[in-house]
C-alpha cells in the first residue's frame, strides 16, 4: 500500500500565475481534505472533498478550489497567487465508513511563490 | 467554532525520561475527538493517539498515554521513555462529527530529545 501519495514534491511559481496540486489517496479511502502548513505553524483546513463534492470549506478565499475524480483522486487549484500563498500544502485521505476515523495524511507539496 | 492552543513552542527532554505536553481546546461540539499529529523533519504527519470526547477513560498507545480533563477542555500528551525517534513537531488537533471533518490544529510544540 503507497499511503497517501501528492505531487509535485516542489514547485516554484511567480506572484499571479496559476498552480495545480495532485493528491492519490491511500488505497480504499473515498474522502480527500487539504491543508496548508505556513512555516512554523499549524495546518490550516482548506476544504474537503467525498463523492466528488466539496463537503465541507474552511476560511480561504475563491482563488483555491478543488476537484476529487471518479477515483477519488483530488487536485487542489490556486488562482493569482500571492506570495503569502507559500507553504507546505497537505493532502489527508480517510474513509467515511472507518470507526474509529483517522485522517492519513501525505508528505506535502512545497509551494514558492516568488 | 473550534480552537486549540499549544502553549509550548519548544520541550526538551534527556532520552529515557518522560515529558508531558500541553493542549487546551474549545468547541460547540459533541461527537467531537481529539488528536495528537506527529510531524517528524521529513514533514508527514503520523498520528500519534486518539481520544473520543465521550469515553472518560484517557486513551494509551504503548509508551504514549493522555490526560483528557473534558471539564476544563484541557488534552495533554505524555511521552514514556523518551527515545531519539520521538524528536519532532507535535500538533494537537480536534474534529468534529468524531473526526470526519476538518480537523482544526494548534500550532505545535517543536519536541528535542537530548541524549
Amino acid at each position: 500500500d503507497a499511503g497517501v501519495t501528492q505531487s509535485p514534491t516542489h514547485l516554484i511559481k511567480t506572484r499571479g500565475q496559476q498552480v495545480t496540486l495532485r493528491c492519490s489517496p491511500k488505497s480504499g479511502h473515498d474522502t480527500v481534505s487539504w491543508y496548508q502548513q505556513a512555516l512554523g505553524q499549524g495546518p490550516q483546513f482548506i476544504f474537503q472533498y467525498y463523492e466528488e463534492e466539496e463537503r465541507q470549506r474552511g476560511n480561504f478565499p475563491d482563488r483555491f478550489s478543488g476537484h476529487q475524480f471518479p477515483n477519488y483522486s483530488s487536485e487542489l487549484n490556486v488562482n493569482a497567487l500571492l506570495l503569502g500563498d507559500s507553504a507546505l500544502y497537505l493532502c489527508a485521505s480517510s474513509y467515511q465508513g472507518n470507526t474509529p476515523y483517522e485522517q492519513y495524511f501525505g508528505p506535502g507539496t512545497r509551494l514558492t511563490v516568488t | 467554532a473550534q480552537t486549540v492552543t499549544q502553549s509550548q513552542p519548544e520541550m526538551s527532554v534527556q532520552e529515557a525520561e518522560t515529558v508531558t505536553l500541553s493542549c487546551t481546546y474549545d468547541t460547540s461540539e459533541s461527537d467531537y475527538y481529539l488528536f495528537w499529529y506527529k510531524q517528524p523533519p521529513s514533514r508527514q504527519m503520523i498520528l500519534v493517539i486518539r481520544q473520543e470526547a465521550y469515553k472518560q477513560q484517557n486513551a494509551t498507545e504503548n509508551r504514549f498515554s493522555v490526560n483528557f480533563q473534558k471539564a476544563a477542555k484541557s488534552f495533554s500528551l505524555k511521552i514514556s521513555d523518551s527515545q531519539l525517534g520521538d524528536a519532532a513537531m507535535y500538533f494537537c488537533a480536534s474534529g468534529s462529527d468524531m473526526g470526519r471533518r476538518a480537523l482544526t490544529f494548534g500550532s505545535g510544540t517543536r519536541l528535542q530529545v537530548q541524549p
